[in-house]
């Protein structure tokens, strides 16, 4: 199976600045990732998937990037409603593993 | 738009059994495999099985094979897990997701999930 190690596992920002959340896949997954957010008390929702390519209706201060093992989430300018957990979650393959999660919190 | 609602979560207890229904509107049910997805509480995120658009395809973690099984009503539009020999470690919100498409995995669309507890 696929382990996928993500990091920090939490991390405490203010409002404006810029976070780069990491996931690490145990073997090559060729960009088979899909990133979450999940809201407290919320669903998960779709941010990213195939590493680089924004959901409908994602705001572009997010972006993927990453390639082979390795794999970011960019959160540019932060703003309140971004605050949460995320995940990432590989493809390549079965089991579908996430992440651990990140959770966001504000400074 | 894409709904999907789960529905059947409760208390059960250790060795006992519970039915799972995910109720799906605003697409074409019958084109889409499905998943079930669970969170205990306060942990990470955890697939626990899917179901391929015509129920030809089947997989499921290691943690619910053999106790667990996914099924789908299409005409019906409705997604099942049928859960047997729960455990504590099986206390979760569980939630039905869809993927994007036909090779497009990624899990575009979530219900709002529905808690099961696992306790004597």
């Amino acid at each position: 199976d696929i382990q996928m190690t993500q990091s920090p596992a939490s991390l405490s920002v203010s409002v404006g600045e810029t976070v780069t959340i990491t996931c690490r896949a145990s073997e090559n997954i060729y960009s088979n990732l899909a990133w979450y957010q999940q809201k407290q008390g919320k669903s998960p929702q779709l941010l990213v998937y195939a590493a680089t390519n924004l959901a409908d209706g994602v705001p572009s201060r997010f972006s993927g990037s990453g390639s082979g093992t390795q794999y970011s989430l960019k959160i540019n300018s932060l703003q309140s409603e971004d605050f949460g957990s995320y995940y990432c979650q590989h493809f390549w393959g079965t089991p579908w593993t996430f992440g651990g999660g990140t959770k966001l919190e504000i400074k | 738009d894409v709904q999907l609602v789960e529905s059947g979560g409760g208390l059960v207890q250790p060795g006992g059994s519970r039915k799972l229904s995910c109720a799906a509107s605003g697409f074409t049910f019958s084109s889409f495999g499905m998943h079930w997805v669970r969170q205990a509480p306060e942990k990470g995120l955890e697939w626990v099985a899917y179901i391929s658009s015509g129920s030809s395809t089947i997989y499921y973690a290691d943690t619910v094979k053999g106790r667990f099984t996914i099924s789908r009503d299409n005409p019906k539009n409705t997604l099942f897990l049928q859960m047997t020999s729960l455990r504590s470690e099986d206390t979760a919100m569980y939630y039905c997701a869809r993927e994007g498409g036909s090779s497009l995995p990624w899990f575009a669309y979530w219900g709002q999930g529905t808690l099961v507890t696992v306790s004597a």
